[in-house]
């Protein structure tokens, strides 16, 4: 049961363009989400998050959308960069009690110079 | 601050032997996760300590355990490795308060091969 799901397993985009990545979730007791990028041999890297209270977070070029009422949040990267090319993954997590986070498949983005 | 560290960083086994992973955390942290991610499958939640205590657990077979020290320090076992075992494990660790500003870091990962 995939409650954490990014439909989309690739992207490319040009760069300077706005690169959009988007996940889906199914769990309505999710509070909070994050955003995380991984490049080849390294871990998951931190990104940005947003509680379940909030539609919008930004930070910098980076900008979180999450809409409740679709169950559906997207992270925005504007402009992109071809330092942005890595694999995104989007997380979901319950703050009371479970202690632990669910991950989608990810997504690889690709910003083509 | 020194970040999440994981050793070794490449392993390679046979079917049926037994390893050993390590993670040491962000200093401060108390609770460290981990995952397995495969191709397509993204990270698997494997299980958290917080404390020297297994907070939550994923659904994975018995083969896979872990423990945590008194320094946070923790490390995962995998016994009677299968061909599907292979992977990159990958621990993260937090404060462990639960709340929702509560990050998890992750380290650079074990890649097990299983031969």
């Amino acid at each position: 049961d995939q409650q954490v799901k990014q439909n989309s397993p690739s992207l490319s985009v040009q760069e300077g363009r706005i690169s959009i990545l988007n996940c889906d979730y199914t769990n309505s007791m999710f509070d909070y989400f994050l955003w995380y990028k991984k490049y080849p041999a390294e871990g998951p890297t931190f990104l940005i998050s947003i509680s379940s209270i909030k539609d919008k977070n930004e930070d910098g070029r980076f900008t979180v959308f999450l809409n409740k009422s679709a169950k559906h949040l997207s992270l925005h990267i504007v402009p992109s960069q071809p330092g942005d090319s890595a694999v995104y993954f989007c997380a979901a997590k319950v703050v009371a009690g479970t202690y632990k986070y669910i991950f989608g498949t990810g997504t690889r983005l690709k910003v083509l110079a | 601050k020194a970040g999440v560290t994981q050793t070794p960083r490449y392993l390679i086994k046979t079917r049926g032997q037994q390893v050993t992973l390590s993670c040491s955390p962000i200093s401060g942290h108390r609770s460290v996760s981990w995952y397995q991610q495969t191709p397509g499958q993204g990270l698997q939640f494997l299980f958290e300590y917080f404390s020297e205590t297994q907070r939550n657990k994923g659904n994975f077979p018995g083969r896979f355990s872990g423990r945590q020290f008194s320094n946070s320090r923790s490390e995962m076992n995998v016994s009677t490795l299968e061909l599907g075992d292979s992977a990159l494990y990958l621990c993260a660790s937090s404060l462990g308060t639960g709340t929702g500003t509560d990050t998890q870091y992750f380290g650079p990962g074990t890649r097990l091969t299983v031969l």
